[in-house]
């Protein structure tokens, strides 16, 4: 089985602070690892994933994300909000499993502000 | 450029309605999919389809037919409407089903049973 936690529902920075948005898993298996950007009305997009390779990733927008193993960890950074940033943050999980369809088990997210 | 397309965008139903949500993509995707977004639960998995004329239940199946008779088209159906199934709904769909491919999002069907 496969989860996800977010921690903070609402996260609040100052524009050009850093933004850390928290994302822990569950996995009986390897995983993949997503981060999805929701703009209001709109669909998700993808942000960035994690497939195994390089455990620090990056993605569009400047945020990266880096995977910690021994912390079951995939937090989301970026080291300068900007007001456009606005938006719901989604961490999502799928078992690393050869011949296994996909199933993303998503977080309930996180919504930032950006503040002048 | 379409992507993945949804129609109809907004609908209300009266319970115990019928309505099918219509989900095309236009990238001979193999994979696709539906979810359901709730209030501080996130995403949840209704159905999912590896090819066509295969299809399978995810984490929510329950109230929700699915059909995939072509590559392109994944349709929801709701045969009768209740209340718990206002949310707003999602296809997404992926080149290949394994699991570290790319989740594409169409743009979400908000769907209200009164």
């Amino acid at each position: 089985a496969q989860s996800v936690t977010q921690l903070g529902s609402h996260v609040s920075v100052s524009e050009g602070a850093l933004v850390l948005l928290r994302c822990n898993y569950s996995s009986s298996v390897p995983p993949y690892l997503f981060w999805y950007v929701q703009y209001p009305n709109q669909g998700l997009q993808l942000l960035l994933k994690y497939t195994s390779a390089a455990t620090l990733v990056k993605g569009i927008n400047g945020f990266e994300a880096e995977f910690k193993k021994s912390e079951t960890s995939f937090h989301l950074t970026k080291p300068s909000a900007h007001m456009s940033d606005a938006a719901e943050y989604f961490c999502a999980v799928s078992e690393n499993e050869a011949g296994t369809a996909s199933k993303l088990t998503f977080g309930t997210g996180t919504r930032l502000q950006v503040t002048l | 450029n379409a992507g993945v397309t949804q129609t109809p965008k907004f609908q209300v139903l009266k319970t115990g309605q019928s309505m099918t949500l219509q989900c095309a993509q236009d990238m001979n995707h193999e994979y696709m999919s539906w979810y359901r977004q709730d209030p501080g639960m996130g995403l949840r998995l209704i159905h999912y389809s590896v090819g066509a004329g295969i299809t399978d239940q995810g984490e929510v199946p329950n109230g929700y037919n699915v059909s995939r008779s072509t590559t392109e088209d994944f349709p929801l159906r709701l045969l009768s409407a209740a209340p718990s199934q206002t949310s707003v709904y999602f296809c997404a769909s992926s080149y290949s089903f394994s699991s570290g491919n790319t989740i594409y999002f169409g743009e979400g069907s908000w769907l209200t049973v009164v």
